[in-house]
């Protein structure tokens, strides 16, 4: 199984804020790999696809970036409705899709 | 409207199974494949199984293989999750997702049912 850790687990930050979310790949994942938030009592929203490509209506202060092992997904400058749990997840090895446990943007 | 609905909240007791229900509008439903993730209070998401609704044709992750079947009923653009022999460490909320085609980054989710399993 590849497995997919986030760091940091818990990052304070203010409004306005540049964020940078770091996700790491226990083996080489290629480009498959996708950045969710979640916020509470509502299913992950996709963000990133493809390492890099955001999704259909995210906003631009939303850019990933990475191939292989390491990832990044950085907001440039955070917005109140940012805050939330972002997860990583792979998808090049099938059938075993894995998520990294999550790193939670918290009001500083 | 593009979106997947699912069942309501279920409470079962050990041994037991539970059948969730994702109905997908506002789509072709045989195009994209449906997976199933769970997320166990307050922990992270973990993937399930997918299903190919065009084919029928399904894929179980390890943990899971043996205990559950998954479905589909084209003519309502559903997908059926039937877990059996439930645990107490299977409550969770289970949430369907549409995968992007040519990957398997999930697009659109269900709202997600919570399955409690309650002695």
């Amino acid at each position: 199984e590849t497995v997919m850790t986030q760091s940091p687990a818990t990052l304070s930050v203010s409004p306005g804020d540049r964020v940078t979310l770091s996700c790491r790949a226990s083996q080489s994942v290629n480009s498959n790999l996708a950045w969710y938030q979640q916020k509470p009592g509502q299913p992950p929203r996709l963000l990133i696809y493809g390492a890099s490509t955001r999704a259909t209506g995210i906003p631009a202060r939303f850019s990933g970036s990475g191939s292989g092992t390491g990832f990044t997904l950085t907001i440039s400058s955070l917005q109140s409705e940012d805050f939330a749990i972002y997860y990583c997840q792979q998808y090049n090895y099938w059938p075993s899709l894995t998520f990294g446990g999550g790193t939670r943007v918290e009001i500083k | 409207q593009l979106q997947l609905v699912q069942s309501g909240a279920e409470v079962k007791k050990p041994g037991a199974s539970v059948k969730i229900s994702c109905k997908a509008f506002g789509y072709t439903f045989t195009t994209y494949y449906i997976h199933w993730v769970r997320q166990a209070p307050g922990q992270g998401l973990e993937w399930m199984m997918m299903i190919n609704p065009g084919g029928g044709s399904t894929t179980y992750a390890q943990n899971f293989q043996g205990r559950v079947t998954l479905t589909r009923d084209t003519s309502r653009s559903t997908v059926y999750m039937d877990l059996s022999s439930l645990r107490f460490e299977d409550t969770a909320v289970y949430f369907c997702a549409r995968a992007l085609p040519g990957t398997s980054a999930f697009d659109v989710w269900g709202q997600g049912t919570l399955v409690t399993v309650s002695s």
